[in-house]
């Protein structure tokens, strides 16, 4: 089966500096990943995917994530974090098995921003 | 705005009863996903339509059930309600079955079962 993990419950990085919110992958064939964030009492909002191609993707809100199929990660990344930007962040990955094709979701990290 | 609609936004039921939980997918997409997210199991994968057909089954339980109709929009119907089943239910589409297209999701349904 197609998994992720991502090994923080919890990051946290003062406003106007860099954040990574990592993420590890286990599929069997091509990867396809996704970013998604979830803010309080609300859905879950697309932020990137990796489909193939360059190994650095550009989403929104200033986010961008590297994939990195040595190590298997594709870790979520922002220059410069702001307030706002906190959030539940979570990592998925396109699962095929059971004859579907649904997102199987990571544990969640939540991120914290402070001033 | 995703474009998904979910109805209702919060509902508070009793043990042992029966609800509806209703999904609009966005238009023109034809794949719609059910999950559940609680606090200690994360965001649990339901089950899967495609074009009104079961696609994936997954951690679905049996008093649960689910469909797409023809106009597309989907329901997931929760019977003998436990305390347990107290969670965010969303549902998420998708145009269909290209894996690098990415799903759009709900607000979601809060259920509360006193």
């Amino acid at each position: 089966a197609q998994s992720v993990a991502q090994p923080e419950d919890q990051v946290n990085v003062a406003e106007g500096n860099p954040l990574t919110v990592k993420c590890t992958y286990s599929v069997s064939g091509n990867p396809y990943l996704f970013w998604y964030v979830q803010y309080p009492n609300r859905g879950l909002q697309f932020l990137l995917k990796y489909i193939t191609g360059d190994n650095l993707v550009k989403g929104s809100y200033g986010f961008e994530a590297e994939f990195n199929k040595s190590q298997t990660s594709f870790h979520l990344k922002k220059p410069s974090a702001l307030v706002s930007d906190s959030a539940l962040y979570f990592c998925a990955v396109r699962d095929f098995t059971g004859g579907g094709n649904k997102l199987t979701f990571g544990t969640g990290t939540q991120l914290k921003v402070e001033l | 705005d995703s474009g998904v609609t979910q109805t209702p936004k919060h509902l508070i039921t009793a043990t042992g009863q029966r609800v509806t939980l209703r999904c609009s997918p966005r238009s023109g997409d034809l794949s719609v996903y059910w999950y559940q997210q609680s606090l200690d199991q994360g965001l649990q994968f339901l089950i899967q339509y495609y074009n009104g057909e079961e696609r994936a089954k997954g951690n679905i339980l049996e008093r649960f059930s689910a469909q797409q109709f023809p106009d597309l929009h989907s329901e997931l119907n929760l019977s003998s309600l436990e305390l347990g089943d107290s969670a965010l239910y969303f549902c998420a589409s998708s145009p269909g079955g290209a894996p690098g297209t990415e799903a759009f999701f709900g607000q979601g349904t809060r259920l509360t079962v006193v």
